[in-house]
């Protein structure tokens, strides 16, 4: 079965400065990957995927993110963070077999200071 | 074009009670996926439906149900309810069956309060 880890459970950052959270996936094949990103009181909201090809995946507000196979490694960046990056990020994880859940990681809050 | 829609936004009930959450996909979805997300976690898969099959169970007791109607809305059912069963319950919706080459849309969830 797949698994996510999410080493960091809160970051803090100021405002300008860049941002790195950190995912671990276990996994026996290329899995799907996607980070999301949940405001307080709200759903999740898709940042960006990856399911195959170019290793460096650009998404929304800014974000990107880079699969390396060879650290089981999906993390997510972003050069300036703004105030209304502060959310917490999540990390998920599908397989390519007949298996059609998303498998996530606990979260990383990040909170950004002025 | 409307998201995925759930009602209710908030509720609370009793323990032992029974609950319904509904959802209403994206238009043009026929996948709807339910997870369950308590404080502090990520969300955890509960059922998965695809042109009203079932397609994935999570690991979840017998307690919890789920069905897809015609229209690809969907109930979930939650019986003899238990305080742990307090979370967010969240619905997502996709084109296909998930995660195969498709994204699922999550709607805004509903706050459980089991008490």
């Amino acid at each position: 079965a797949q698994s996510v880890t999410q080493p960091d459970i809160h970051i803090t950052v100021s405002e300008g400065a860049s941002l790195e959270l950190r995912c671990n996936y276990s996994y026996g094949a290329t899995p799907y990957l996607f980070w999301y990103v949940q405001s307080p009181g709200q759903g999740l909201q898709l940042l960006l995927k990856y399911f195959s090809g170019d290793t460096l995946v650009q998404g929304i507000k800014g974000f990107e993110a880079e699969f390396k196979r060879s650290q089981s490694s999906f993390n997510l960046r972003k050069p300036s963070v703004h105030w209304s990056d502060a959310a917490e990020y999540f990390c998920a994880v599908g397989t390519r077999s007949n298996d059609y859940k998303l498998s996530f990681g606990a979260g990383t809050t990040v909170t950004v200071r002025a | 074009d409307a998201g995925v829609t759930q009602s209710p936004t908030h509720l609370i009930k009793t323990r032992g009670q029974h609950v319904t959450l509904r959802c209403s996909p994206i238009s043009g979805h026929k996948s709807v996926s339910w997870y369950q997300q308590v404080l502090g976690q990520g969300p955890q898969f509960i059922f998965q439906y695809y042109e009203k099959e079932e397609r994935g169970r999570g690991n979840f007791p017998d307690r919890f149900s789920a069905r897809q109607f015609p229209n690809y809305s969907s109930e979930l059912n939650v019986n003899a309810l238990l305080l742990g069963d307090s979370a967010l319950y969240l619905c997502a919706s996709s084109k296909d069956t998930p995660p195969v080459n498709t994204e699922a849309f999550f709607g805004q969830g509903t706050r459980l309060t089991v008490v």
